[in-house]
């Protein structure tokens, strides 16, 4: 159980183009989903919170109108990224959250995607 | 402010015991994760801390100190798939998780 998936795991996009990542939680009802950003050896920065049928809460820094977050289902959200630049190349985590039990015990666990590498030419 | 603070990087060898230190301050806290994450993989849970006291997983155990805001991850037999970065996190008042910058462990044979 608690499975979560991220689609494409890499894409490769042009400078200026919009690229749009999947994130599915396959076995639950994920009530909250979290974006996050690594950078290489550098620890996941979250970029913000979605929950179903409401606005994402970014995190200061991040760019709202650049970083399109929907979460339109209770088993999907998905991260847009418009008008990519290079400087936005980074694996970027989607992880998703069952509730205040989790699913094992654990409070509020994360359950993570296996995570997308984006690299903007 | 909120902070974590663990080692960047440690080298152990195959078969020995390694512990990996974390300190925390987090306005509120809500218990202490372990994550292990090999390199271009996403975070895999090992173990959540909320109250004192150590809790044994097999060859992984993790401590947990609230009065000294610490933790560490203790690791046993070493074994090379062991290589990875290990990602220390505390839950605050609101849940949400405050990560470390995660400590890269070099297993040697």
């Amino acid at each position: 159980g608690a499975v979560v998936s991220q689609h494409p795991s890499w894409v490769i996009c042009k400078s200026g183009t919009s690229v749009k990542i999947e994130c599915r939680s396959l076995d639950f009802q994920a009530t909250t989903m979290f974006w996050y950003r690594q950078f290489p050896k550098q620890s996941l920065m979250l970029m913000a919170t979605s929950n179903e049928g409401s606005k994402a809460t970014y995190e200061q820094g991040v760019e709202k109108d650049k970083f399109l977050i929907n979460h339109a289902s209770l088993t999907l959200s998905t991260l847009t990224v418009t008008s990519a630049h290079p400087e936005d190349s980074s694996f970027y985590i989607c992880s998703a959250r069952a509730g205040v039990e989790g699913l094992a015990g654990v409070p509020y666990e994360q359950y993570f995607g296996p995570g997308t590498r984006l690299t903007v030419t | 402010g909120q902070n974590i603070d663990q080692p960047t990087e440690m080298t152990a060898t195959e078969g020995a015991i390694v512990q990996i230190n974390c300190t925390y301050q987090t306005s509120g806290f809500n218990g202490l994760f372990w994550y292990q994450q090999h390199a271009g993989e996403a975070p895999t849970f090992l173990s959540y801390n909320v109250l004192d006291g150590l809790e044994e997983k097999g060859r992984f155990s993790s401590f947990l100190s609230r009065s000294k805001g610490y933790s560490y991850l203790l690791l046993k037999e070493l074994q090379m798939k062991d290589s990875a970065s290990y990602l220390c996190a505390a839950m605050d008042s609101n849940y949400q998780l405050i990560w470390g910058a995660g400590t890269k462990l070099i297993i040697k044979p």
